[in-house]
């Protein structure tokens, strides 16, 4: 089964928009980290935002929101005021611990592309 | 600070050839990843050390693939003999631990073609 699971292969907003990123994940470990990452075209990856499963509050990093519904498994990032520079893949991770079987290495979904169009 | 250094940034060889693929991590970090991404199959974590030991090495494909890490500043993923399905880029990542908020540091990835 798909441990990280992104629905969306590709997204278009206009740029100064906001957007929604969709990620569900399925575990059955109570303490787990998610993360977001960045692939521009030039090919790096590029750490965003991090939830932990305890923490009370939704992560925020600048423009980037992080809307974490536990009961819902849902970890969706949101991009405020969209910029042309925004363009490229998504990618949501999920750490998990060894309650579940896990190995806290990362396990990444498929990716989600973003088009940002002026 | 340099980031995860990786070379080379391309490579295109011939089958059968032998590829090596390089890494320097962040200094400090004692985990190092080496991933490899394709359109079918995504991010796939191939093997990962901690300092400089190898732990999980289940997803490297096959026997042709092998990882070192001499130091705790030098890593080299080879490949002997490459084939064309080998096509990829990979990555190498490092990270100061598992837990937590630790992120991974991504190094800007080798583009390895074979022909």
């Amino acid at each position: 089964a798909q441990k990280i699971t992104q629905t969306q292969p590709g997204m278009f907003v206009q740029e100064k928009e906001a957007v929604t990123l969709d990620c569900t994940y399925d575990t059955s470990d109570p303490s787990y980290g998610l993360f977001w990452y960045k692939q521009p075209s030039s090919g790096e990856m590029i750490f965003l935002i991090y939830q932990g499963s305890y923490d009370q509050q939704n992560a925020t990093e600048g423009r980037y929101s992080l809307n974490f519904q536990k009961a819902r498994k849902s970890a969706n990032l949101v991009i405020s005021a969209s910029q042309l520079g925004d363009s490229a893949m998504y990618f949501c991770a999920m750490r998990e611990g060894e309650a579940s079987g896990g190995s806290y290495i990362p396990t990444f979904g498929r990716g989600t592309s973003l088009i940002v169009h002026p | 600070d340099a980031g995860v250094i990786q070379s080379p940034r391309h490579e295109v060889t011939e089958m059968g050839q032998e590829v090596t693929l390089r890494c320097k991590p962040i200094s400090g970090h004692d985990y190092l990843f080496w991933y490899r991404q394709t359109m079918m199959r995504g991010l796939e974590l191939l093997i990962y050390f901690n300092n400089n030991v190898p732990i999980d090495d289940s997803g490297m494909p096959e026997d042709r693939f092998s990882a070192k890490m001499p130091n705790a500043s030098f890593s080299t993923l080879k490949i002997q003999p490459s084939e064309p399905r080998d096509s990829a880029v990979y990555f190498c990542a490092s990270s100061f631990g598992l837990a937590g908020d630790n992120e991974q540091f991504f190094g800007p990835g080798t583009r390895l073609t074979v022909l």
